[in-house]
């Protein structure tokens, strides 16, 4: 099976702007997390969909958004692009429940400038 | 915010060493997760451990988990050059019907000739 797959790789935007990132999970599976890592921050938590449904959300601000198709694609948004946005947006995809094990993506590197 | 926190931060050995990573959580969980990350890139899953297991193997790698302390730990066995990246812990924070996985701040590993 082909993995989860993320486009794009990488990605400059002007502090302002918005940028929608993509996600193609693992075949079958129905579960899409969205991570942001930061060298201050870590690994957080944005949000989980499943079967085109968010499930859970991070403690991040409305300017971060997602969505999940029946294909279950997954894009998320972040509008209003501020310099802190910078950062490595990790996509995972699990067959169910997105608490077991994760297939993660190679990340989108976003630079906000 | 971050589950788990790991130590140590950062860790040098050389070739054939073992190396041990630890993690420690605050709330209860339904399992623990252990994710290598190489430079910049998707993180990989490793080893999942449920709450009611106290150790478990797979190929060179040893995690143990002790629930009562919030604690669990990852060794590493005859350690290769291959194996210098970043080691996660992750733990599953379910509620209900929403699902997601929390990260530790991480140990970076490197291994030397």
């Amino acid at each position: 099976k082909a993995g989860v797959t993320q486009t794009p790789r990488y990605l400059i935007k002007t502090r302002g702007q918005q940028v929608t990132l993509s996600c193609s999970p693992i075949s079958g599976h129905r579960s899409v997390s969205w991570y942001q890592q930061t060298p201050g921050q870590g690994l957080q938590f944005l949000f989980e969909y499943f079967s085109e449904t968010q499930r859970n959300k991070g403690n991040f601000p409305g300017r971060f958004s997602g969505r999940q198709f029946s294909n279950s694609r997954s894009e998320m948004n972040v509008s209003t692009l501020e310099l802190g946005d910078s950062a490595l947006y990790l996509c995972a995809s699990s067959p169910e429940w997105a608490s077991y094990e994760q297939y993660f993506g190679p990340g989108t590197r976003l630079t906000v400038t | 915010s971050q589950q788990g926190e790991e130590d140590p931060q950062a860790l040098s050995i050389q070739e054939g060493e073992n190396a041990t990573m630890n993690c420690s959580y605050k709330t209860s969980i339904n399992n623990l997760q252990w994710y290598r990350q190489n430079s910049g890139r998707g993180l990989v899953h490793l080893i999942l451990i449920r709450s009611n297991e106290r150790e478990k193997h797979s190929g060179r790698l040893r995690v143990t988990l002790d629930t009562s302390k919030k604690s669990s730990s990852l060794l590493i066995t005859a350690s290769r050059a291959a194996d210098t990246a970043s080691y996660f812990c992750a733990t599953d924070a379910r509620t209900g019907t929403a699902s997601k996985l929390t990260f530790g701040t991480g140990t970076r590993l490197q291994v030397t000739l």
